[in-house]
Order: structure tokens, then sequence, then C-alpha cells
């Protein structure tokens, strides 16, 4: 069973489009993360939410939608696509101050 | 700031020992951590530190803490080929919620 799942892996799409990417997970976590990996491999945090409220809200354009239906799902999306979106996108979930368990990411590519 | 550094690139032979090294910089950090990413793949947790630890061990793994130089460090003992990997340091930013600050990363090349 896998502890935190996304959906889709991958994702293709055009500029303009709008998406969602799904995460959930069933690890009884109570916080959950979006982080997005740029083509360098940095990795930094966009939104995080606990027990179904945002508590984290980064400096993120405001086309990235948030929204949390439970505290297992955590989904992304995005409304009007451009290129520079194009990144892996990584969800993750912890326990109170504890590591976080990641999924294994969705890779966006926009053209 | 949030800069979390650590060096670009290190390779080192299969059965050498690798360190790789990390400056972080929240002074109130309670735990530090060390992920690794295979290509393709998610992070995976390798190991902690709690802030109050200069050492800990964990098999092939140690892991330093110098409090006083925002320095951390992982050794790698008997390096592998199946230890080629991103490694990322990342510290728990202070406050309330659980934030944590990934390092730039650090890419091992095991040589065979």
């Amino acid at each position: 069973d896998t502890a935190v799942s996304q959906t889709p892996k991958y994702l293709v799409t055009q500029m303009g489009n709008d998406k969602s990417i799904k995460c959930e997970q069933n690890l009884g976590h109570d916080t959950m993360y979006w982080y997005k990996q740029d083509s360098k491999k940095f990795l930094k945090i966009m939104f995080s939410y606990n027990n179904k409220e945002l508590i984290i809200n980064e400096t993120v354009p405001n086309r990235f939608s948030p929204k949390s239906p439970d505290k297992a799902h955590l989904n992304l999306h995005i409304n009007s696509l451009e290129l520079g979106d194009s990144a892996v996108y990584f969800c993750a979930s912890s326990q109170d101050k504890g590591a976080y368990t990641f999924g294994s990411g969705t890779r966006l590519t926009v053209v | 700031g949030e800069d979390v550094e650590q060096s670009l690139f290190l390779s080192v032979r299969e059965g050498d020992s690798s360190v790789i090294n990390c400056t972080y910089t929240d002074s109130s950090s309670t735990y530090l951590y060390w992920y690794k990413q295979e290509p393709g793949a998610g992070l995976q947790l390798l190991t902690y530190i709690f802030s109050n630890m200069d050492m800990k061990q964990d098999q092939r793994l140690t892991v330093l803490l110098n409090k006083k130089d925002k320095h951390l460090s992982l050794r790698i003992a008997d390096t592998q080929t199946g230890d080629s990997a991103i490694y990322f340091c990342a510290e728990s930013y202070g406050g309330a919620t659980n934030k944590l600050i990934f390092g730039t990363g650090t890419l091992l090349a095991v040589q065979p």
C-alpha cells in the first residue's frame, strides 16, 4: 500500500489549460504539503494544510489553488498554465513536527 | 534568510566514504534531516538529528551537527553504487508550522 500517492505521475498539457493534481495519504497524518521542484532540483514549499486548514501559503501565483476535502487528501488546481509552471510537484505529509513522507511526484510539462 | 547551502556534486569510488556537507540558517531548528532522491522518484527520509545532539549513527550513516557553525554533515561509509542519488539536507524552520527548508541538493556519483 502506497503511503502518499499522487496522480497523475506525468501530465503534459498546453499553455492556458487548467489542470489538477491529486494527493492522498493513508498514514493518518494531520498535515499535508505541496512542494515544487524545478529543473535545477531546488525544492520550494507552496502550501500546507493541517486538518483541512490552510497554514502555509507561500508566495505562489493565485492561479494555484489547493483544496483539502479531508485530512487525507490535498489536491492542487492550476489555472491558465504557463511554460514556467513546468516542474515536478511533490505532495508530502507529516504528523505534528515529524519528518515528511513524500509522494513519488507529478512531472508537469507545459507546451 | 532561508538559504540552506550544499555543494552541488561529489564523486567517490565504490568502497570509499562519502561526506556531504550542509550549512543551514535557522538556529532555532528543532530537527535537521537528510533525504535521498533517486532518479524519477520522490524523496526518501534517510535519517535525522535532534538539535541538542552532536552526532547520530545509523548503520553506514553518521550525522554530525555543529550548532555553533550551523553545519551539518552526512557520512556514508563503504559507499555503494546504489548510493548514487541526490542528497538533500533540510531544516525545520522555526515557528508553529512544520515547514521544512531544503538544501540545494548534492549529487553523489559512485564510480565502480
